[in-house]
């Protein structure tokens, strides 16, 4: 079974500062890794999908990083705005046809 | 531009009472899958589907029956609610089979009083 955790919880940081959200795995034998936005009681956004041969993906400010052989993925948000305020959920495939998601990130951009 | 979308968004139940939460997709993906989402807790694996007329359990299945008859719908039915079943309740649907590259409705808020 994949045991997903994020580290931190809960964070809350001035507006323009950057933001690093971490994502741990314990099984590494995955293709794909994806980063989802959830905004309070919304449904979730899909922000990054990173494959394992890339290692990292872009779009616009967000970041995301993935190192299989440490079971780690890094959520980058650069010069963070108040827009970006929301939960962070990080999902991990795992047997067939399944995703084991994180508890998320919850992160509070203060203007 | 529908995506996934799920009806009703909000629901009280009875104890003892059975619902069929609506789930329909137009995007023609094979994979189709039922979340739970309580305070604090990440979201749980309900039922997923690998395609029309195959459905298999996930990690909380328990109060809970699916079927899928068409590519388009996925509908979950709770028999006999609990209070336990008071959540939030994700429908979505990929093209992967390792279930990424998801897209979630924008759920049911059951509350079972």
């Amino acid at each position: 079974k994949q045991e997903v955790t994020q580290i931190p919880a809960a964070l809350s940081v001035p507006e323009g500062e950057n933001l690093v959200l971490n994502c741990s795995f314990t099984d590494s034998a995955i293709y794909n890794l994806q980063w989802f936005r959830q905004d309070p009681g919304k449904g979730l956004t899909s922000l990054l999908l990173i494959q394992s041969s890339q290692r990292e993906q872009t779009s616009g400010r967000l970041n995301a990083s993935l190192d299989k052989s440490s079971g780690r993925s890094t959520l980058y948000i650069a010069a963070s705005q108040p827009g970006d305020s929301a939960t962070y959920l990080c999902a991990v495939p795992y047997g067939n046809n399944r995703l084991a998601f994180g508890k998320g990130n919850q992160v509070v951009v203060i203007p | 531009n529908a995506g996934v979308t799920q009806t009703p968004k909000f629901r009280i139940l009875k104890i003892g009472q059975s619902m069929t939460l609506q789930c329909t997709q137009d995007m023609n993906h094979n994979y189709m899958y039922w979340y739970r989402q309580d305070p604090g807790m990440g979201l749980k694996l309900i039922y997923y589907s690998v395609g029309a007329g195959i459905t298999d359990k996930g990690e909380v299945p328990n109060g809970y029956n699916v079927s899928r008859s068409t590519t388009e719908d996925f509908p979950l039915r709770l028999e006999l609610a609990a209070p336990s079943q008071t959540s939030v309740y994700f429908c979505a649907s990929s093209y992967l089979q390792d279930g990424t590259e998801a897209f979630f409705g924008q759920g049911t808020r059951l509350t079972v009083v």
